[in-house]
């Protein structure tokens, strides 16, 4: 069975500090991809950053950030200089990779970023 | 373009009663997916349809039903309903069967209270 452990439940911040939301999973499956979403009070959720099991590059986007880290199943997401509209809900997600049938999606339980002006 | 749309955005019902919650996919996306998301957790798979057909179904009771119409829009469908049905409900829509593995476009759900 698939498990994402995001430990972090809430976490705040003041404005234009760094900060990382941490992302563990757990999967048998060899192929797979991972996910960041964005939640904000309006309720839909945002894509941000598909990663798949392969590819362990780190990314940069913006001050956005990601370190993709297999031999410890980590997919760790950073926000550098913080401002107030990231404060959200932000959840990691695993996918498998299903060629014949179909993938869902299972998700952390999210941690909550305030920011702070 | 329009995002995906849901209808109502919010909803209040008693114990025991049935309700219908409408999805429509951005256009081109023939893959819509719904999500139950009680407060304080992730959202959890509840089907997958694509091309009206049913793809996939999470590990909900037969309550739950849904359907996919010729123009790709959704209905999802809840019977009998409990107090634990209360949670808001998404619908996401992607341009391919594979779902959930691919970019999905999620709604701003449907919030339902169950009294």
């Amino acid at each position: 069975a698939q498990k994402v452990t995001q430990a972090q439940t809430e976490i705040s911040v003041v404005e234009k500090e760094d900060v990382t939301l941490d992302c563990v999973y757990e999967t048998r499956d060899t192929t797979y991809y991972l996910f960041w979403y964005k939640q904000p009070p309006s309720g839909e959720l945002v894509f941000l950053i598909r990663r798949n099991s392969f590819d362990e590059q780190n990314e940069i986007s913006g001050r956005y950030s990601w370190n993709f880290q297999k031999s410890t199943s980590s997919f760790n997401f950073t926000i550098t200089a913080s401002q107030v509209v990231d404060s959200a809900v932000y959840f990691c997600a695993l996918s498998d990779d299903r060629f014949w049938g179909y993938s869902t999606l299972t998700f952390g339980k999210g941690t909550m970023l305030l920011v702070s002006p | 373009d329009a995002g995906v749309t849901q209808s109502p955005t919010h909803l209040i019902k008693t114990r025991g009663q049935q309700v219908t919650l409408r999805c429509s996919p951005i256009s081109g996306h023939k893959s819509v997916s719904w999500y139950q998301q009680v407060l304080g957790q992730g959202p959890q798979f509840i089907f997958q349809y694509y091309e009206k057909e049913e793809r996939g179904r999470g590990n909900f009771p037969d309550r739950f039903s849904a359907r996919q119409f010729p123009n790709y829009s959704s209905e999802l469908n809840v019977n009998a309903l409990l107090l634990g049905d209360s949670a808001l409900y998404l619908c996401a829509s992607s341009s391919t069967p594979q779902g959930a593995n691919e970019k999905l476009f999620f709604g701003s759900g449907t919030q339902l209270s169950v009294l």
